[in-house]
């Protein structure tokens, strides 16, 4: 089965500054890796994926993540934060099995901006 | 295009008692997927039906159902509420479920438990 682990609980960072969240996955075959954001109070909203080619995918927003298959890591990144990218962002792994697919999240990072 | 909508935005039930969570899908999508978030859990899947037959089903005891209708929209009903039911719960469509269509949420349902 697969998993999704994010390491980071809880991640501060100041406006204008850079940002890197860390996403590993653990699955047999090649993922399908997404990033998604929530803001208080809202559901999660598509940021970017990755299916298959150029392992370096853009999103919304100024995010892009990088698939790195040697080590199993999708990590999301911004040159700089603006305040309104305060939220919780969730990685995500989808896998096809049994003639079925379901999309596995991880438990999130939560990421306040300091003005 | 209208985004997911779902009904109510909140709820207060009683240990016991049962309750009913609507979801009504983007116009065009076939596919509801239903997840419960937790701040100890995060985000489970529960299930996801797609042409009013569920498709994919989570790890979630019997009192946790579902069903779709013709329209595409999505009922899930909860009985004999616990109080470790208490929980968010996300609806999300997409055109026809699978990796190629990424999910659309909902804003979710708050459900406490007392």
């Amino acid at each position: 089965a697969q998993s999704v682990t994010q390491p980071d609980i809880h991640i501060t960072v100041s406006e204008g500054a850079s940002l890197e969240l860390r996403c590993n996955y653990s699955y047999g075959a090649t993922p399908y890796l997404f990033w998604y954001v929530q803001s208080p109070g809202q559901g999660l909203q598509l940021l970017l994926k990755y299916f298959s080619g150029d392992t370096l995918v853009q999103g919304i927003k100024g995010f892009e993540a990088e698939f790195k298959r040697s080590q199993s890591s999708f990590n999301l990144r911004k040159p700089s934060v603006h305040w309104s990218d305060a939220a919780e962002y969730f990685c995500a792994v989808g896998a096809l099995g049994a003639g079925s697919y379901q999309l596995t999240f991880g438990k999130g990072t939560k990421l306040s901006v300091i003005p | 295009k209208a985004g997911v909508t779902q009904t109510p935005r909140y709820l207060i039930k009683t240990r016991g008692q049962q309750v009913t969570l609507s979801c009504s899908p983007i116009s065009g999508h076939r596919s509801v997927s239903w997840y419960q978030q937790t701040p100890g859990q995060g985000l489970q899947f529960l299930f996801e039906y797609f042409s009013e037959t569920q498709r994919n089903k989570g790890n979630f005891p019997g009192r946790f159902s579902g069903r779709q209708f013709s329209n595409s929209r999505s009922e899930m009903n909860v009985s004999t509420l616990e109080l470790g039911d208490s929980a968010l719960y996300l609806c999300a469509s997409s055109l026809e479920g699978g990796p190629m269509s990424p999910l659309h949420f909902g804003n979710g349902t708050r459900l406490t438990v007392t």
